[in-house]
């Protein structure tokens, strides 16, 4: 697709459990970020990787949360022993090197009951 | 990065202009002004950014002003798809963490028929 591309749209899962987001970024694009945004917020930055490695991990909210990218494309995103407090959209959005605009997803709804 | 003061909500007849202000009074020398829109249950939008001077594309004007502590991003003939939270950003274009970028809460523009 031409777009950046996020599945699930929607994860219900109970409280404890492991989760798994994932993000398909446009063809090419090195640069790729994390976002969670709670309702009538801004999304926040998790995360952001340049190509494999996560060049900054500053937005993690803690050792629950852990994102991998093994090829430099697809990312996902995983969480531990989810909480109810871990209910948000997870947004993911690539760049292009040298790019200035990044592309965002359509995010996933991530519900904890 | 320089916080940024948007107003809350803005409202906006059909066909006129949209004008909305941003206030970023400790805005540095080399950091630039971005303005990202995300309409209901999508992910954000890329709009348009500027470092100093003005700068029109397809999408709107932005308009910085001269001691840039403050700017407006200018929807010309505003429709009812522009209906959307705004969101005004500075940010180092390179930086260490890629570009990653702090939302805030943003405008929540109704434009009405």
């Amino acid at each position: 697709g031409a777009g950046v591309s996020q599945t699930p749209s929607n994860k219900v899962t109970e409280k404890g459990k492991y989760v798994e987001l994932r993000c398909d970024p446009i063809s090419g694009h090195t640069a790729l970020y994390w976002y969670r945004q709670s309702l009538g917020q801004g999304p926040e930055f998790l995360i952001y990787f340049q190509g494999t490695g996560a060049a900054d991990d500053s937005g993690l909210p803690n050792d629950r949360f852990f994102a991998v990218r093994p090829e430099g494309s697809v990312s996902t995103l995983k969480i531990q022993r989810t909480e109810r407090g871990d209910s948000a959209v997870y947004l993911c959005a690539s760049r292009l090197t040298g790019n200035t605009e990044a592309f965002f997803g359509q995010g996933t709804r991530l519900t904890v009951v | 990065d320089a916080k940024t003061t948007q107003p809350t909500s803005m409202d906006c007849a059909e066909g006129r202009a949209a004008n909305l202000p941003c206030n970023h009074s400790t805005i540095s020398g080399n950091e630039y002004v971005y303005w990202y829109r995300q309409i209901h249950s999508q992910g954000p939008q890329y709009i348009i950014h500027g470092l100093k001077n003005n700068e029109t594309n397809e999408m709107a004007s932005l308009i910085i002003t001269e001691d840039r502590k403050s700017s407006t991003l200018i929807l010309p003939h505003a429709t009812l798809r522009d209906t959307a939270v705004y969101y005004c950003i500075v940010r180092v274009l390179n930086s260490n963490s890629g570009y990653a970028l702090n939302f805030g809460k943003g405008t929540s523009l109704l434009v009405t028929p």
